[in-house]
C-alpha cells in the first residue's frame, strides 16, 4: 500500500524559531518521487521541491532544508529562522515512476508562527 | 505567463443544479488533475486525464463529471447527484503523471 503520514497536524512557533515538518511514507516501489507543497491563506498549492528515490542527498535553499533517509522512510522539512510568512499548511506527497500511477499527499501539517 | 486559471473564484449552487467549473492551463501539459478539499482536510482525487478525450475516476468521482476535449482545457461538472458539493476545489496538470503537478488558484463552491 502507498502512503503518506503527516504525524504533526498542527505546529505553532515564534518568529526565528526553527521548525521542522515530519513526513513518513510507505510503498514497495523501488523508484518513486517526493513532494513538499505550501498551502497558503490564498488556498493556491505551491510546489516547494521534488526528490527522486535514488537521490539521498540532503538540500537547502535559502531558509528551507530538506532531509530525505531511505532507511526510515522520511522527507523531513526544516524552516530555519520561521517568519510570519512561513504560516500555511504544508503537504508532502509521493508518486511513482510506473506510468498511471497518480500522487498520493499526506494529510497536511498547519504551521502558524506568530510574531 | 505560463500557468493555471480556474474560474470563478467562488461559485454558488442551488439545490438540483449542475455547475460547470473551468480549469485551463497553457503549459502543454499532457495531465490534468481535479481535487476536492474539505476545511481541514487533505487532498482528495475526483478525476484525471492523461491525455485528450480520455479520463479516468479519481477516490471521490460520484457526483461529478469532465470532459477533455482540448489539452489545455480539462472543466468539472458538479451534478445535482453530489449531495454535499461544499468544498475547495482545486485543478493541477503536470507534463506526465510522473512528474511535478503544478496547482490553479482553485474554486470555492458554495450552497445555497
Amino acid at each position: 500500500a502507498q502512503k503518506v503520514t503527516q504525524a504533526q497536524t498542527e505546529i505553532s512557533v515564534v518568529e526565528k524559531e526553527d521548525v521542522t515538518l515530519d513526513c513518513v511514507y510507505e510503498t514497495r516501489d523501488t523508484t518513486y518521487y517526493l513532494f513538499w507543497y505550501k498551502q497558503p491563506p490564498s488556498g493556491e498549492l505551491v510546489f516547494l521541491i521534488r526528490r527522486n528515490s535514488f537521490d539521498e542527498q540532503n538540500e537547502i535553499s535559502g531558509r528551507y532544508s530538506w532531509n530525505f533517509q531511505k532507511s526510515t522512510s522520511s522527507f523531513n522539512f526544516t524552516i530555519t529562522a520561521s517568519q510570519v510568512v512561513d504560516s500555511a499548511v504544508y503537504f508532502c506527497a509521493l508518486t511513482f515512476f510506473n506510468y498511471g500511477q497518480n500522487f498520493v499527499f499526506g494529510p497536511g501539517t498547519r504551521l502558524s508562527v506568530l510574531p | 505567463d505560463g500557468g493555471i486559471t480556474q474560474s470563478p473564484k467562488y461559485l454558488f449552487r442551488k439545490e438540483g443544479q449542475n455547475v460547470t467549473l473551468s480549469c485551463e492551463q497553457n503549459l502543454n501539459h499532457d495531465a490534468m488533475y481535479w481535487y476536492r478539499q474539505d476545511p481541514g482536510q487533505g487532498l482528495r482525487l475526483i478525476y484525471y486525464s492523461q491525455i485528450v478525450n480520455d479520463f479516468q475516476k479519481g477516490d471521490i468521482a460520484e457526483g461529478y463529471s469532465v470532459s477533455r476535449e482540448k489539452k489545455e482545457s480539462f472543466p468539472l461538472t458538479v451534478t445535482s447527484a453530489q449531495k454535499n458539493p461544499t468544498a475547495f476545489y482545486l485543478c493541477a496538470s503536470s507534463s506526465s503523471s510522473q512528474e511535478t503537478q503544478y496547482f490553479g488558484p482553485g474554486t470555492r463552491l458554495l450552497v445555497l
